[in-house]
């Protein structure tokens, strides 16, 4: 079963714009990650955010991370249409550090 | 360096027919995860392993499911009499050592096709 549930499912945004997604989970986490996806291959690690941080940079990204709504946020500013994939949020608290993936949000930059 | 690499990258086979789908970690890395993405989907675990044994297999959906990793390195996911239901990605990823707060690094994934 999925942990985490992203919202939007699908986002469409021009260049320059920001483009925000959200992620809800279930459990009690050690972190949470965000992965980016293209053409529906492999993920690429994006950011690390641990249980007692509530934000982090790096680059054009923003993650926050509130425990108690159980909730996070991926912010890329002025977006590229190279930002355009499919992003996941994905949580340790399966135990091993086995990821708990959501079902994603579809990013669409266009130019 | 050389990241993780799968074999094959796209399989189609035919119902009822078995598969293997190859994972090579990096070099390394005592972890070792499986899991599948089916259509539109997020990733589903299937399988966990550090170094040679997998003391988590809660995530094999049927015993027509099965893995083995051996030397500690390359890992083989193998699909007994395959269904139309087995059709997904199947991605690989490896991370240095059991801890919550490494990165895992992924593969480009196996795409399966079940006829």
């Amino acid at each position: 079963s999925q942990q985490g549930e992203e919202d939007p499912q699908a986002l469409s945004i021009q260049e320059g714009e920001n483009a925000t997604m959200n992620c809800s989970y279930k459990t009690s986490i050690n972190n949470l990650q965000w992965y980016r996806q293209n053409s529906g291959r492999g993920l690429v690690h994006l950011i690390l955010i641990r249980s007692n941080e509530r934000e982090k940079h790096s680059g054009r990204l923003r993650v926050t991370l509130d425990t108690s709504k159980k909730s996070s946020s991926l912010l890329i500013t002025a977006s590229r249409a190279a930002d355009t994939a499919s992003y996941f949020c994905a949580t340790d608290s399966g135990g091993y550090n086995k990821l708990i993936f959501g079902a994603g949000t579809r990013l669409a930059v266009h130019p | 360096g050389a990241g993780v690499s799968q074999s094959p990258s796209n399989k189609v086979t035919e119902k009822g027919k078995d598969v293997e789908l190859r994972c090579d970690p990096i070099s390394g890395h005592t972890a070792l995860y499986w899991y599948r993405q089916s259509l539109g989907q997020g990733l589903e675990f299937l399988i966990y392993f550090q170094g040679n044994s997998a003391p988590d297999k809660s995530g094999l959906p049927s015993d027509r499911f099965s893995a083995e990793r051996t030397g500690g390195s390359v890992s083989t996911l193998t699909i007994q009499r395959t269904q139309q239901e087995d059709s997904a990605v199947y991605l690989c990823a490896s991370s240095p050592r059991y801890s919550s707060y490494n990165e895992q690094f992924f593969g480009p994934g196996t795409r399966l096709t079940v006829l």
